[in-house]
């Protein structure tokens, strides 16, 4: 079965400081991995996508990696502002079929003043 | 270029009630996906849709929900007879082809309220 699993749940930091985000999936046979942002009342927003062969794709502040052989993916958020408060979900999707994503529960991310 | 649009944003039915939203794809996109979102939750995918055809709706509830997609107009998800479970985000995502290197646009949800 399909899964993806993010940790941790929720994490709250300082204003600058620097975080990292977990995700680990078992979705097979890989296509992608994204990860998206969603603001709270709002609808997710993509931030990044990998694809099979890369190892690291950075967005702004933001920079991804993947691991496929351990199949484990990270978002660092750099120098973190107010604005990055919002909920971080990984998602990713698989070769074939109807080709619907697995989405991960989302990783609740608070930046304090 | 318009985004995904949703509406009502709010939506409260008493129970027993019907509820429909309303969803209008992207320009240019044909493909539509349905996602219910509880509390604390993450996205669950319920139906996947193409222009007057439904590809995949494993994800949705055999009894009180349907979902369509015509030729002319934007996608319906309807919840008939709902009950207090009913109460949940529901978004809407398109996207321009079917297939996992399409990235699906979404729309800012509607909220679903059950008194």
């Amino acid at each position: 079965k399909n899964q993806v699993e993010q940790s941790p749940q929720s994490l709250i930091i300082l204003e600058g400081k620097n975080c990292t985000l977990q995700c680990n999936y078992t979705v097979s046979p890989f296509s992608n991995l994204r990860w998206y942002k969603q603001d709270t009342g709002r609808g997710p927003v993509s931030l990044t996508i990998m694809t099979f062969s890369e190892n690291t794709k950075s967005n702004g502040r933001y920079t991804a990696t993947l691991d496929a052989d351990t199949k484990q993916s990270s978002l660092h958020i750099t120098a973190s502002q107010l604005s990055d408060s919002a909920s971080y979900i990984c998602v990713v999707s698989a070769l074939g079929g109807s080709y619907i994503p697995t989405f991960g529960r989302g990783t609740s991310l608070i930046v304090h003043p | 270029n318009a985004g995904v649009m949703q509406n009502p944003r709010h939506l409260v039915r008493r129970r027993g009630q019907e509820a429909r939203l309303r969803c209008s794809p992207m320009k240019g996109h044909s493909h539509v996906y349905w996602y219910r979102q509880l509390p604390e939750e993450g996205l669950k995918f319920m139906v996947y849709l193409q222009k007057e055809n439904i590809i995949d709706e494993s994800g949705m509830p055999k009894e009180r929900f349907s979902a369509e997609f015509p030729k002319e107009g934007p996608s319906i998800l309807r919840i008939q007879q709902v009950v207090r479970g009913d109460s949940a985000a529901y978004f809407c995502a398109s996207s321009p082809e079917r297939g996992p290197t399409y990235e699906q646009y979404f729309g800012p949800g509607t909220r679903l309220t059950v008194t």
